[in-house]
């Protein structure tokens, strides 16, 4: 079982571009979450998807939008991008049977 | 709503010395209770997590964990701490939306 996965591994883009970060959960899970990560802070939730669908969203503007297809794979997607976007963006994958597993993260800088 | 406070930004540590790490948490609902450990570069691996029943959980690693729910508090143990230890330790409240603490760095020292 590879786990949670999460393509690229870094990404670098200049402000007011558009990017997409990608996420396979780990196997059996259904529910995947995605956290922003500033340099020297904790993550921070940025939304849930569950069956295809947003099912809690954390303190992020409309920028930041995702999907979940029907094998349970996710992305998000940030417009606009800031400088203040520059973080570590984790993926997070759970079932109602087993807690979250974190991928290793994409690292995210805007230029 | 949830919070957790993470009461030291740093601990250093000799080798094979104990270690405490602190967490206070706040929740205004049924408390799940997380620790998770992140090397550099990396993301965040489970260390160990209080769902109910005994307060004493015990984790990967050699570490453990009570829970007090008189003082809401979640404070991180290890008896003996090695070099790989260090690393960021995060505690985190929550069930299907985590809320973490700022993290700890913990530096272990030779």
């Amino acid at each position: 079982d590879a786990g949670v996965t999460q393509s690229p591994t870094h990404l670098i883009k200049t402000r007011g571009q558009q990017v997409t970060l990608r996420c396979s959960p780990k196997s059996g899970h259904d529910t995947v979450s995605w956290y922003q990560q500033a340099l020297g802070q904790g993550p921070q939730f940025i939304f849930q998807y569950y069956e295809e669908e947003e099912r809690q969203r954390g303190n992020f503007p409309d920028r930041f939008s995702g999907h979940q297809f029907p094998n349970y794979s996710s992305e998000l997607n940030v417009n606009a991008l800031l400088l203040g976007d520059s973080a570590l963006y984790l993926c997070a994958s759970s079932s109602h049977r087993e807690e979250a597993f974190f991928g290793q993260g994409t690292r995210l800088t805007v230029v | 709503a949830q919070s957790v406070t993470q009461l030291d930004s740093q601990v250093p540590v000799f080798e094979e010395a104990p270690v405490e790490l602190r967490c206070n948490y706040s929740s205004s609902v049924s408390v799940y209770l997380f620790w998770y450990v992140q090397y550099p570069n990396q993301g965040l691996q489970l260390l160990l997590k209080y769902l109910s029943g005994s307060t004493l959980v015990k984790g990967i690693n050699g570490f453990e964990a009570e829970f007090n729910k008189s003082q809401t508090s979640f404070h991180l143990r290890k008896p003996s701490v090695h070099i790989s230890d260090t690393a960021e330790y995060f505690c985190a409240v929550g069930g299907n939306k985590l809320v973490f603490g700022a993290g700890t760095i913990l530096r272990v020292k030779s």
